[in-house]
């Protein structure tokens, strides 16, 4: 199957400090790139759509300055987390569209301190 | 306002076992139903999934039975075996070119040796 692969797999920061998370697909090339946010036992709540070359489509209620996507190659899409907060503090995974099918990376544990 | 409805929660089975797992979803424009199974601190992968046009897909010990008038869609997992314990999600998304999956809440399945 395509593999994603997500960077860093856990990070700790400070509060106020940014952190930038990659999403890479590595034997494929994606126009389309999703990230989400996943609450512990909880299911993935879609953040936004990243498409390459062009402005992310934000979902309801995402703060697209707190959330800034890039999407700057067919095989990279990077989610920064600017002035991150204790509340911000989550597991965050990418997809990637190979075709019609969505394959995930391994996710990101964030942890703010 | 929850578009793909999971059941159960949790779902404990010996060993052996059939599990089952059940979504119902509102949206009649859906036409791409995929499984994913996740295990903690992983990204989601891909299990099995299934389009409109048929009524059940076998991989394997896995099976998704689809029953299109009454949109809903589960998932059996034949022999079910430790290895099999995860959270599981089914997920939903229409034929445009966003591909964006709205996921179940989940079912965490514990098989008991």
């Amino acid at each position: 199957g395509a593999v994603v692969s997500q960077h860093p797999s856990r990070v700790i920061c400070k509060s106020g400090t940014s952190v930038k998370i990659e999403c890479r697909s590595l034997d494929f090339q994606a126009t389309t790139m999703f990230w989400y946010r996943q609450f512990p036992k909880q299911s993935l709540m879609l953040m936004a759509t990243s498409n390459e070359g062009s402005k992310a489509t934000y979902e309801q209620g995402v703060e697209k300055d707190k959330f800034l996507i890039n999407h700057a190659s067919l095989t990279l899409s990077t989610l920064t987390v600017t002035s991150a907060h204790p509340e911000d503090s989550s597991f965050y995974i990418c997809s990637a569209i190979r075709y019609t099918e969505a394959f995930f990376g391994q996710g990101t544990r964030l942890t703010v301190v | 306002q929850q578009q793909v409805k999971q059941s159960p929660q949790s779902l404990i089975v010996q060993k052996g076992g059939i599990s089952i797992i059940n979504c119902a979803y509102e949206n009649t424009a859906f036409d791409y139903f995929p499984w994913y199974q996740q295990f903690p601190g992983k990204g989601p992968a891909l299990l099995i999934a299934i389009r409109p046009d048929v009524s059940e897909k076998k991989e394997g010990r896995f099976t998704i039975s689809f029953n299109k008038s009454a949109k809903q869609f589960s998932l059996h997992i034949m022999d079910s075996q430790p290895g099999d314990s995860a959270t599981y999600f089914c997920a939903a998304s229409m034929g445009d070119s966003s591909y964006k999956l709205i996921f179940g809440s989940g079912t965490r399945l514990l098989v008991r040796p």
